[in-house]
């Protein structure tokens, strides 16, 4: 199993570009979301969804939108990128919320300049 | 809404030596508490969790944890550390019966040295 497969693992972005992050896992989880990791913060939940067609937001959403149109696939887009998004970003999936533990992908390495 | 604090942003330890990495948690809820680790360039890797029962959690790589409720705590634990454990720890719980994946802390680096 491939487990929880991010694309591309490194990116450069000028201000105001468009991008989408890529997230797909292949072990029918249900629940997916996304996270980025700044220095010193910790990782902080961006967007999160519990199923096919079900998204929600989570503690730093600005900037960012997801769907989630199959159980595999939960892409992350940046409308018009800022410096501000300079960050690693990692999607994490499970088959539930009652404590199976996420799975994570590798991470996106994103730079803004 | 839940919190987590990891009260040390890095704690360096000889190798052999005995580590503890603390984390306490705060919450309205009941939640599900677990430890990761991230190695250098690398995605996070689950160590162990604590759900339900006994309160003593033994994990990969020979580390466990220890979930006291009275004191809101989740402190990781290894006897003897190798240098190979170096590498970013973190604690987060979930909410039982949630569905908005975790809350981290921000993160201890553990540093062997030998």
């Amino acid at each position: 199993n491939a487990g929880v497969t991010q694309t591309p693992k490194f990116q450069v972005l000028k201000t105001g570009q468009s991008m989408t992050l890529q997230c797909a896992q292949d072990m029918n989880h249900e629940y997916m979301s996304w996270y980025r990791q700044d220095p010193g913060m910790g990782l902080r939940l961006i967007h999160y969804s519990v199923g096919a067609g079900i998204t929600d937001q989570g503690e730093v959403p600005n900037g960012y939108n997801v769907s989630r149109s199959t159980t595999e696939d939960f892409p992350l887009r940046l409308l018009s990128a800022a410096p501000s998004q300079t960050s690693v970003y990692f999607c994490a999936s499970s088959y539930s919320n009652e404590g199976g533990g996420y799975t994570f992908g590798s991470g996106t390495r994103l730079t803004v300049v | 809404a839940q919190s987590v604090t990891q009260l040390d942003s890095q704690v360096p330890v000889f190798e052999e030596a005995p580590v503890e990495l603390r984390c306490n948690y705060s919450s309205s809820v009941s939640v599900y508490l677990f430890w990761y680790v991230q190695y250098p360039n690398q995605g996070l890797q689950l160590l162990l969790k604590y759900l339900s029962g006994s309160t003593l959690v033994k994990g990969i790589n020979g580390f466990e944890a220890e979930f006291n409720k009275s004191q809101t705590s989740f402190h990781l634990r290894k006897p003897s550390v190798h240098i190979s454990d170096t590498a970013e720890y973190f604690c987060a719980v979930s909410e039982v019966g949630g569905a908005d994946g975790l809350t981290f802390g921000k993160g201890t680096h553990l540093i062997i040295q030998p």
